[in-house]
């Protein structure tokens, strides 16, 4: 089945520790992005990348770091310089072409710090 | 600035009472207006693109609709399992690669 996984769906983190959440995508897609998403808002973008070995810093993307080595993966680091890292974290892709810009998501990880 | 507003934040319907969702944007050219439906603890699932005005789409229960500026989500005679937060996002033609969304509206359907 083609999609998108996120693991874990739930991590705890002690304050002043850096987790890494991952992010695996089988559709071919090119563009992968992290949102975070908080009680009663709408999705807030962290980073994105439309390419291998290349992405871009997103509206909110202090105090977070990513990677891009494979075109499948798009792992996102929350450092512990992330002063509110608790929320509920998404990943999407999408293709890069002209006419098709839907985004699907993963399933999410929720983040808690205690 | 682009930007995306949804109404009403929340609404509960009696099931098989019709209504509408609201979404008015702000882009500096729409490329594409989306919407997604998200269950509780789950990630968006993706349900239409709009990219022009006068479009429509149909699925199920659901309609989309698009003018220059607002998009409406109508359901028909709704059912419990309808109930979600339904999201709103736009793709400006100055941005090809960031979609903007809006805070969603939470939809109870009451048996």
């Amino acid at each position: 089945d083609g999609g998108i996984t996120q693991s874990p769906k739930y991590l705890f983190r002690k304050e002043g520790q850096n987790v890494t959440l991952s992010c695996e995508q089988n559709l071919n897609h090119d563009a992968m992005y992290w949102y975070r998403q908080d009680p009663g808002q709408g999705l807030r973008l962290i980073y994105y990348s439309q390419i291998v070995n290349d992405f871009q810093k997103g509206d909110i993307a202090e105090g977070y770091s990513v990677s891009r080595e494979k075109k499948e993966s798009f792992p996102l680091t929350v450092t512990s310089a992330q002063k509110n890292p608790t929320a509920f974290y998404l990943c999407a892709s999408s293709p890069v072409a002209i006419s098709y810009n839907e985004q699907f998501f993963g399933p999410g990880t929720r983040l808690t710090v205690l | 600035e682009d930007q995306v507003t949804q109404s009403p934040e929340a609404l509960r319907l009696q099931e098989g009472e019709s209504s509408s969702l609201n979404c008015s944007y702000t882009v500096s050219g729409l490329r594409g207006l989306f919407w997604y439906r998200q269950d509780p603890g789950k990630g968006p699932e993706f349900l239409f693109t709009l990219y022009s005005a006068g479009e429509e789409k149909e699925k199920e229960r659901l309609k989309a609709t698009l003018t220059k500026k607002e998009s409406f989500l109508h359901i028909t005679a709704p059912k419990p399992e309808d109930s979600a937060t339904y999201l709103c996002a736009v793709q400006a033609r100055s941005s090809a690669s960031k979609i903007i969304f809006g805070s969603g509206t939470r939809l109870s359907i009451r048996p």
